[in-house]
């Protein structure tokens, strides 16, 4: 059983610029969540996806999107990047249904110059 | 917006000693988790606790949940430098929905 993987993790982006990261499920989840945590904070939801429809959403503007593959893998896209986008993007799995924790990933280190 | 605040915000013990973390929160839940962060990476699932349960153990760790206070706390016994990490209370108000975080709090065992 693998674990949630996120790619990349780490990145320096420019202010203007797009960014995609990228996450794997763990094994038999199908359901995935990203939370963006910026340095001394916990983490903020940003949204969930189950059956590739987002199914839920925090306080973020549009130009924060996702996707969510057959395969239950993820995408988050961050267009328009502004330096307040620094932090650690953390993906999460879980199962629909089922009440326990989540797994999370290692996080993407995502710096904003 | 942080639904749990955790109390205190850094605690420092010697190894050997116990560790008690608080966790209050403000609107109803279905269950309440507890997660570990070492270095600012990713954040690893401890324990959960359900709205209608009021204690629970796992090993080293023994969490109490209040619904009438709203508050939690998470007690970790004989504490080694291993734990040293950040915590991090989690709320889910519903099934198959966002955990919504405090702050965290920062412990430091020290050998």
């Amino acid at each position: 059983e693998t674990g949630v993987t996120q790619s990349p993790t780490h990145l320096i982006k420019t202010r203007g610029q797009q960014v995609t990261l990228r996450c794997s499920s763990q094994s038999g989840h199908n359901t995935v969540s990203w939370y963006q945590q910026a340095l001394g904070q916990g983490p903020q939801f940003i949204f969930q996806y189950y059956r590739e429809e987002e199914n839920g959403r925090g306080n973020f503007p549009p130009r924060f999107s996702g996707l969510q593959f057959p395969n239950y893998s993820s995408e988050l896209n961050v267009n328009a990047l502004e330096l307040d986008d620094s932090a650690l993007y953390l993906c999460a799995s879980s199962l629909a249904g089922r009440e326990y924790g989540y797994t999370f990933g290692s996080g993407t280190r995502l710096t904003v110059v | 917006s942080q639904q749990g605040e955790e109390d205190p915000q850094a605690l420092s013990i010697q190894e050997g000693e116990n560790a008690t973390m608080n966790c209050s929160y403000k609107t109803s839940i279905n269950n309440l988790q507890w997660y570990r962060q070492n270095s600012g990476r990713g954040l690893v699932h401890l324990i959960l606790i359900r709205s209608n349960e009021r204690e629970k153990h796992s090993g080293r760790l023994r969490v109490t949940l209040d619904t009438s206070k709203k508050s939690s706390s998470l007690l970790i016994t004989a504490s080694r430098a291993a734990d040293t990490a950040s915590y991090f209370c989690a709320t889910v108000p519903g099934a198959n929905s966002k955990l919504t975080f405090g702050k965290g709090i920062t412990l430091s065992v020290r050998p």
